[in-house]
């Protein structure tokens, strides 16, 4: 079945850096465009980055623009996202999502369970 | 960007009541709207998509309707395990996506 497995969170210094990484499951990853969507504490739904399903088109959400970025390697069925000059206000779980299109309705039908990056001196 | 505003931010409701939450968009969006719901330490999950169109397994209580601006999400008659917070998001400017706030439906 459809599983994606995020991994990479952790604590980290405000300036710092870390990677999270999605690995995918049960599916042809390559076919499908991937998003991070992250939930600070006690907070609601952010979209963060996206990708389309051959590696091109990254979009960003402006608060992580020019500090995280979003990479796949299809090889080995993995989401990835590079973050750097990390800030308190990063602090979050942090999910990747597929994305599906059916009927040209966009939609995000599979998460991870979500991994967590905490900022803090 | 498109703003997504959700109303009410929180509802009580007793099993069996019926219940309904709205989402307006900033703009037109036609039906590129989605709703999700989400328990406490678990992943978002996906109830309907295209305003109206419910994802496979999910129960039949739930309903979606709206086009343009205004949305609503209903549930017939709220089950034990419905109460959880419930999204909305925007596809409309995809891959430029954005969630609603988020309404929390408890146990009155």
């Amino acid at each position: 079945q459809v599983q994606l497995v995020e991994s990479g969170g952790g604590v980290v210094q405000p300036g710092g850096s870390l990677r999270l990484s999605c690995a995918a499951f049960g599916f042809a990853f390559s076919n499908y465009g991937m998003h991070w969507v992250r939930q600070a504490p006690g907070k609601g739904l952010e979209w963060v980055a996206s990708l389309y399903y051959d590696g091109s088109n990254e979009h960003y959400a402006d608060s992580v623009k020019g500090r995280f970025t979003i990479s796949r390697d299809n090889s080995k069925n993995t989401l990835y996202l590079q973050m750097n000059s990390l800030r308190a206000e990063d602090t979050a779980v942090y999910y990747c999502a597929r994305e599906v299109t059916d009927q040209w309705l966009e939609h995000l039908d599979y998460w991870g369970q979500g991994t967590l990056v905490a900022v803090s001196s | 960007d498109i703003q997504m505003t959700q109303s009410p931010s929180s509802l009580a409701a007793s099993v069996g009541d019926r219940i309904t939450i709205s989402c307006r968009a900033s703009q037109s969006i036609s039906d590129y709207l989605n709703w999700y719901q989400q328990k406490p330490g678990k992943s978002p999950r996906l109830l309907i998509y295209g305003a109206s169109i419910l994802q496979s397994g999910v129960s039949s209580r739930f309903s979606g309707s709206g086009s343009g601006t205004e949305f609503t999400l209903s549930i017939s008659s709220v089950q034990p395990e419905d109460f959880a917070t419930y999204y909305c998001q925007q596809t409309y400017s995809t891959p430029r996506i954005t969630f609603g706030q988020g309404t929390r439906l408890e146990i009155k």
